[in-house]
């Protein structure tokens, strides 16, 4: 079992430039997450899925967007990056009470 | 607004000794509770989880809860260097689908 896989693990982006963080889970979960954590602080929900097709925002959705056409597959699409949306972003699924995260995407908007 | 508070540190401890991090929380109906630790640069990994009022033990680990006052705390026995870290504190909102999360206690274990 791989748990919880990210990639890229790192990218740099021009303002305005779009891109897609991927995540997969080989675990079955239904529940899926993404967070972001910005330097010396806390993790903020960006979206969350309850399962196929099911999408719901977090605490800080602007600037994003997500989809969940498959079980494992849970990406994360930033339209037109920001510097504010420089940060190291987690993905994360859910067995039945507990998160188990991926290594994580440091991503750097310039 | 649902809260999960910790005291931010850093918490320094020399080696074998108790570390102890807490942790309290506002929603009265929660009734799961997480301890992650995350080292630098690393993604946070579980620790302990808790459900019910009283301690729970895995190794040199003790989760302890107390739902009346709304607390939660980690012990760590014989801290060793390798437990510096930051550790997170969790709890479910009502419905279980979202993670409330602190914003973690740094732990520096001094050889």
């Amino acid at each position: 079992n791989a748990g919880v896989t990210q990639t890229p693990k790192f990218r740099i982006l021009k303002i305005g430039q779009s891109m897609t963080l991927q995540c997969t889970q080989d675990m079955n979960h239904n529940y899926m997450y993404w967070y972001r954590q910005d330097p010396g602080m806390g993790l903020k929900l960006i979206y969350y899925s309850v399962g196929a097709g099911i999408t719901d925002k977090g605490e800080v959705p602007n600037g994003y967007n997500v989809s969940r056409s498959t079980t494992e597959d849970f990406p994360l699409r930033l339209e037109l990056a920001a510097p504010s949306q420089t940060s190291v972003y987690f993905c994360a699924s859910k067995g039945t009470d507990t998160q188990y995260f991926g290594p994580g995407t440091r991503l750097t908007v310039l | 607004q649902k809260e999960v508070e910790q005291n931010s540190g850093p918490l320094s401890v020399p080696e074998g000794a108790i570390a102890s991090l807490n942790c309290t929380y506002s929603d009265r109906g929660s009734q799961s509770f997480f301890w992650y630790r995350q080292y630098s640069g690393k993604s946070p990994e579980l620790i302990m989880f808790i459900y019910s009022n009283g301690d729970k033990e895995d190794g040199r680990f003790t989760a302890q809860l107390n739902k009346a006052s709304q607390y939660v705390s980690l012990l760590i026995r014989d801290s060793q260097p390798s437990d510096s870290a930051t550790y997170l504190c969790a709890v479910y909102a009502g419905n279980n689908r979202k993670l409330i999360w602190g914003l973690g206690t740094s732990l520096a274990v001094n050889p």
